[in-house]
């Protein structure tokens, strides 16, 4: 059974960092690349970053603007965001998905980050 | 960036058909855009319903059907039941770009 199970979310004072992780189990993680999305409270769905299955080929969305880094760890079948310098603007729930190609095949089931003083 | 704009809300009655559409700030929606939908159901993390326009997964009710549509990618539910309410998104590709979710329809059944 596919799982993507994400973590590392959590309560930050603005201008803080957090990493996210998303745990992979159930297929070959080191064969798909894989996306990040985050959810506003009450808003929709935007797109965050995506990354290729060595790892070598990174994207991002505009507002991230140097600010977040996604990685991955083969050998662990896990995801990485590294978010830094966060603003309220990026409280939100971010969802990992796997990405049989073109497909968007499976979502995680999101890990919530509140930037607040 | 482009915008996406889906309709912001849709009542269909049980049974019924309705038809979400998505459309781009760039110009005629096409199946270069790679259209994709989703569906979010309350407390929820969304589901991939249709990808490269009208490709199903195994998991979505044959009632759902996507394709384009005056210019638009369409979403069409045929015979809705109670347990289609929910929100749906579209996503489209844009060469060279990112990505570009619409904002996103709220379907009721009532």
């Amino acid at each position: 059974e596919v799982q993507l199970v994400e973590s590392g979310g959590g309560l930050v004072r603005p201008g803080g960092s957090l990493r996210l992780s998303c745990e992979a189990s159930g297929f070959a993680f080191k064969t798909y690349w894989m996306y990040w999305v985050r959810q506003g409270p009450g808003k929709g769905l935007v797109y965050v970053s995506r990354i290729n299955t060595d790892g070598n080929i990174t994207h991002y969305a505009d507002f991230v603007k140097g600010r977040f880094t996604i990685s991955r760890d083969n050998a662990k079948s896990t995801l990485y965001l590294q978010l830094t310098s966060l603003s309220a603007e990026d409280t939100a729930v971010y969802y990992c998905i796997r990405d049989e190609p073109g497909t968007f095949d499976y979502w995680g089931q999101g890990t919530l980050v509140t930037v607040s003083s | 960036q482009a915008v996406v704009t889906q309709e912001t809300s849709l009542t269909v009655s049980p049974g019924g058909t309705v038809i979400l559409t998505c459309a781009s700030s760039t110009g005629a929606v096409t199946s270069g855009h790679y259209p994709y939908w989703f569906q979010q159901k309350p407390g929820q993390a969304p589901r991939t319903l249709i990808y490269d326009m009208r490709n199903k997964h195994s998991w979505t009710p044959a009632r759902f059907s996507g394709s384009l549509l005056g210019g638009r990618a369409a979403l069409t539910l045929s015979g809705a039941q109670p347990e289609d309410e929910a929100d749906y998104y579209c996503l489209l590709s844009y060469t060279g770009a990112r990505p570009v979710f619409g904002g996103g329809t709220r379907l009721t059944v009532l």
